[in-house]
């Protein structure tokens, strides 16, 4: 099956500094990628849909000027949150879907904590 | 709104079959899917249903009615290994995933 990877796996940062992930599918082309939040003992939340060369976009309550989202390119988007707060500590999760697919393919996930 | 709405625990025994419901109200409908979730890692495909009826693959069988709004996951022969979250998810009219709160299902020997 196809195969997204996410990189870093796990990150610790200091409140107030922003922090990058990325997203990459690594053997077929994303139109389409997906960032979701998870709490513990919580169902994934969708922050954010983004396609290949446009702006994201956000679900309701997800502030766009915190969680900055770029998919410059069909195999790589990222998520960059800034000015991290110890609440957006989470697991952060992304999936990509190909053209014309049913399914969405995850990567292994982020898990932040905002110390 | 949309809804999707599954138990939020279960506990089986290893070797016994157990049966995950999933019920739904969302607008539109465009496929529903299971994936499995182990505790820290992410969300893994194990089924597709668009059209109503049983779909089979191993130990996993997933069955939908579009009519009721229904689907159940049907795991057979259970294993440890098979202790994690079940998500049921719809995808709706603008072909976004919904998804359910997970349903957490423990093995017991």
């Amino acid at each position: 099956g196809a195969v997204v990877s996410q990189h870093p796996s796990w990150v610790i940062c200091k409140s107030g500094t922003s922090v990058k992930i990325e997203c990459r599918s690594l053997d077929f082309q994303a139109t389409t990628m997906f960032w979701y939040r998870q709490f513990p003992k919580q169902s994934l939340m969708l922050m954010a849909t983004s396609n290949e060369g446009s702006k994201a976009t956000y679900e309701q309550g997800v502030e766009k000027d915190k969680f900055l989202i770029n998919h410059a390119s069909l195999t790589l988007s990222t998520l960059t949150v800034t000015s991290a707060h110890p609440e957006d500590s989470s697991f952060y999760i992304c999936s990509a879907r190909g053209d014309r697919e049913v399914e969405q393919y995850f990567g292994p996930g982020t898990r932040l904590t905002v110390t | 709104g949309q809804n999707i709405d599954q138990p939020t625990e279960m506990t089986a025994t290893e070797g016994a079959i157990v049966q995950i419901n999933c019920t739904y109200q969302t607008s539109g409908f465009n496929g529903l899917f299971w994936y499995q979730q182990h505790a820290g890692e992410a969300p893994t495909f194990l089924s597709y249903n668009v059209l109503d009826g049983l779909e089979e693959k191993g130990r996993f069988s997933s069955f939908l009615s579009r009519s009721k709004g229904y689907s159940y996951l049907l795991l057979k022969e259970l294993q440890m290994k098979d202790s994690a979250s079940y998500l049921c998810a719809v995808r709706d009219e603008n072909y976004q995933l919904i998804w359910g709160a997970g349903t957490k299902l423990i093995i017991k020997p």
